[in-house]
């Protein structure tokens, strides 16, 4: 199972919005609606963000949306903040009790 | 509160196994599922496995079948994560995460996570 393909960086000024998308085959983001977004600060273990490809834990603000259009889901983040900065990570179910992530994508708030 | 306890950091040599252990709290141990994830220093999080706090059964990654065997322990909450045959480019931070409730909702992401156990893979 091959990883998902993510953007390397992405980069936004406060206050702005941006999307980080997340690039997958039929086997994988094609197939299920089943996306969960992670935020990983330097040092720090991952936090869930999105699941199911568009819903929010409790506790996350609801800056924080996903979707998905064919084998691509996508992160938006609107009215960037400071805090925002950090590594996003998009997994994806793919059968089976197994999952796959994406490379990861480095969020720069200038 | 949920909380993932791992166990600390380890140094081992090319060859040597190594053993982490997750403490859980805070729920009901046996209805939820582990994955363990890991991550090398600078890269990408890697999916290593699941396994089923409730039946015990697992799924491991391919590129790890026949090096890794994942357990828990209901009566300590506690689970593990074994390695074998390491090698220099299994040095990474490998995280505890609590997957779906199961058996009903097996597909769910991993939600709650370790603060992570670094292993070092040194000669």
């Amino acid at each position: 199972q091959s990883a998902l393909t993510q953007p390397a960086s992405v980069s936004g000024s406060p206050g702005q919005s941006i999307t980080i998308s997340c690039t997958g085959t039929s086997s994988d983001i094609g197939s299920y609606d089943l996306v969960s977004w992670y935020q990983q600060h330097p040092g720090k273990a991952p936090k869930l963000m999105i699941y199911e490809g568009s819903k929010r834990p409790s506790g996350v603000s609801n800056r924080f949306s996903g979707s998905k259009s064919g084998n691509t889901a996508s992160l938006t983040i609107s009215g960037l903040q400071a805090e925002d900065e950090a590594d996003y990570y998009c997994c994806s179910y793919v059968g089976s009790s197994t999952w796959v992530f994406g490379g990861g994508t480095k969020l720069t708030v200038l | 509160q949920v909380q993932l306890v791992q166990s600390g950091a380890e140094v081992k040599k090319p060859g040597a196994s190594v053993k982490v252990s997750c403490k859980a709290s805070g729920y009901t141990f046996a209805s939820y599922a582990f994955s363990w994830v890991r991550q090398a220093p600078g890269q990408g999080l890697e999916w290593m496995g699941w396994i089923s706090a409730y039946s015990g059964n697992t799924n491991y990654a391919q590129n790890l079948q026949g090096r890794v065997t994942m357990t828990t322990d209901t009566s300590t909450t506690t689970a593990y994560m074994e390695l074998r045959s390491l090698r220099s480019d299994d040095t990474a931070v490998y995280y505890c995460a609590r997957g779906g409730h199961v058996p009903i909702a097996v597909a769910d992401p991993p939600d709650y996570w370790g603060q992570g156990t670094l292993v070092t893979v040194s000669s």
